[in-house]
Parts: structure tokens; sequence; C-alpha cells
């Protein structure tokens, strides 16, 4: 079964500044794939990044990228510039396929970001 | 484009009653699921379904059934609830890998 951890419950930041959210996995899965999603009080989630396990490159978008090291099964996110609008709860989820195209998401329990003005 | 909803926002209910929540997408998306979140946890999947007419069984299916009559429709029911069975139900569609997720329904079993 696969596993996911969030090993920080709770983080904060200050405006303008960096910060990194962690997550390691455990799999025995060699195709996969990982997202980081994005859950703000308005209970929607909004996905941020993903990254496919076969590519070395890590992912980038915008303000957010990721640190992926596959041997490790670690998947952090970074987070540059952070604005006041990223204050939320960061979920790391594992996909792995189940058959006839569909897929299955395991969800961490989830970190909750402060950006503090 | 609506996306996918969710029908209704909020409910609650007494235990042994039973209800059914909508979610419906308009991507014309073969797989839609059905994932619960609790507090201090991630999602977790439920049910899913990989086509009109067919569903399968996830991760913590007890209690639940489901119902995929419609392509754009994917229905699932409480024929009993429980109050263990208090959380928000998220539901998601996707065509590929990534999921579209709905805004949730908050549901509350007294």
């Amino acid at each position: 079964a696969q596993t996911v951890t969030q090993s920080q419950p709770e983080m904060s930041v200050q405006e303008a500044e960096t910060v990194t959210l962690s997550c390691t996995y455990d799999t025995s899965e060699s195709n996969y794939y990982l997202f980081w999603y994005k859950q703000p009080p308005s209970r929607q989630m909004i996905l941020v990044i993903r990254q496919e396990a076969y590519k070395q490159q890590n992912a980038t978008e915008n303000r957010f990228s990721v640190n992926f090291q596959k041997a490790a099964k670690s998947f952090s996110l970074k987070i540059s510039d952070s604005q006041l609008g990223d204050t939320a709860m960061y979920f790391c989820a594992f996909m792995k396929p189940l058959g006839a195209g569909s897929y299955q998401l395991t969800f961490g329990k989830g970190t909750k970001l402060s950006v503090i003005p | 484009n609506a996306g996918v909803t969710q029908t209704p926002k909020f409910r609650v209910l007494k235990t042994g009653q039973s209800m059914t929540l909508l979610c419906a997408q308009d991507m014309n998306h073969e797989y839609m699921y059905w994932y619960r979140q609790d507090p201090g946890m991630g999602l977790r999947l439920i049910h899913y379904s990989v086509g009109e007419g067919t569903t399968a069984k996830g991760e913590v299916p007890d209690g639940y059934n489901v119902s995929r009559l419609k392509k754009q429709n994917f229905l699932l029911g409480l024929e009993s609830a429980a109050p263990s069975q208090t959380s928000v139900y998220f539901c998601a569609s996707t065509d590929r890998e990534e999921q579209y997720f709905g805004p949730g329904t908050r549901l509350t079993v007294t």
C-alpha cells in the first residue's frame, strides 16, 4: 500500500520569504505521479503542481517549485516570494494507476501554512 | 463550463436516515471519484467509476453505495447514516492524470 507522509502539521512564513514543505512517500510502483494541492478556507481543492516520476527535471509553476528525489522518495514544495493568498492547507498526493485508465490519489495529512504580513 | 458541481453543499442527518449526494461534471470525463475528508486527514477514496454503468470500491467503501447511470453524473448514497460518516465529501473527475475537484459537501450525522 502507498503511504504519504507530511511531517510538518503547521508552518508559518513571513510575506515575501521562501518556505519549503516536506513530503515523503512509500511505494513499490515505478510509474506514478506526484501532486501538491492547496486547500484554502473555501475548501476547494486546487492543483498547485504535478510531477511525473519518469521525469528527472523538477517541475516549476511560477513561484512554486518541487525538489523531487526519486531514490529517497521525497517530494518537497518550495514557495518563493510568499503571498498572503498562499495561506492554506497544502496536501501532498501520490497517484498510481488503478487500471482501465483510472487512477487513485493517496493524500498526506496536510500542512497548514500561514503567511504572516 | 461549470466544471464539477456537488449538490447539496451542506446537510444534517439523523442516525439511520438515508440520503444521496449528487456529483455532476460537464467536461465529458470518463472517470469519476468520491472522496471523504476527515479532520486532520487527507482525502480518502470511497468509490470510483471508469465509465457509465461501472463502479468500483476504493479505500473506504463500507456504508456507501454509488451509481453512474449517466456519464456526467456520479451519485453517492448513504442507506443508513452513522455518526462516523460525518465528513466533508468531495467528488472529482478526470480524463487523464489530473483530477478536477468539486467544492465539497459538508455532511453532519447526529
